[in-house]
């Protein structure tokens, strides 16, 4: 089975710039989450759907982080614009329904640099 | 916000030895999973604990719910080389948010 597909893989860009990451969750999960890796904050939770339903964004950093779900298989995750603060990795998860115990599923990420 | 408390931060041991981490909680939790990290990918799920005292195997890995539910602990037995990586233990205590401790760095030498 497909797991979380993530792209691209690497992204090297000038600060100021729009960046577009990109997520397609395992089929028939109803969560999807994006979090953001640094070696000082380890991994945050920036903002998760249910349903392509944004339930919780209040781990986005700024205005300039935007999230959208518009199907089952598909998100993005914008940043407008870009920081060199931004750099990090950035991680896609989806996981099955359930009363808070289901486990997530992670793709491969997003290794973002802003210059 | 809540945090999980992982211990030890890194290990450094030799191919063959066991090794032992642990997470531990002020509040209690409903499920606890362990997931793995190589350099370069995203965690990868190992072992999913789901009640109080619940003990699972997965290979050469154990994990352990534990019994207040405010903890859990894995371990790894004769540890080889492609055992390298970080291991982070997350959990949910009253929310759809995944909570994920600090993460342990095992280095393992041949």
């Amino acid at each position: 089975d497909a797991g979380v597909i993530q792209s691209p893989r690497h992204e090297v860009t000038e600060m100021g710039q729009e960046v577009t990451l990109r997520c397609k969750p395992i089929s028939g999960h109803d969560y999807l989450f994006w979090y953001r890796q640094t070696m000082m904050r380890g991994l945050e939770l920036l903002i998760y759907f249910n349903n392509n339903v944004p339930i919780d964004d209040s781990g986005m950093p700024e205005d300039r982080f935007s999230a959208k779900m518009p199907n089952a298989s598909f998100s993005t995750l914008k940043i407008q614009p870009s920081e060199p603060r931004d750099s990090a990795v950035y991680f896609c998860a989806s996981s099955l329904a359930g009363q808070g115990n289901q486990p997530q599923h992670f793709g491969d990420g997003t290794r973002l640099s802003i210059l | 916000g809540q945090q999980l408390n992982q211990s030890p931060q890194s290990m450094f041991i030799q191919e063959g030895e066991d090794v032992s981490m642990n997470c531990t909680s002020s509040s209690i939790f409903n499920t606890w999973l362990w997931y793995k990290q190589d350099p370069g990918e995203g965690p990868v799920l190992l072992i999913a604990l789901y009640k109080a005292g619940e003990l699972t195997s997965n290979g050469r890995l154990t994990a352990q719910f534990g019994i207040t539910r405010k903890d859990s602990f894995l371990n790894i037995s004769a540890s080889i080389p492609s055992d390298v990586g970080i291991y982070f233990c997350a959990g949910y205590y009253n929310t759809d948010k995944l909570i994920f401790g600090t993460g342990t760095r095992l280095q393992v030498f041949p």
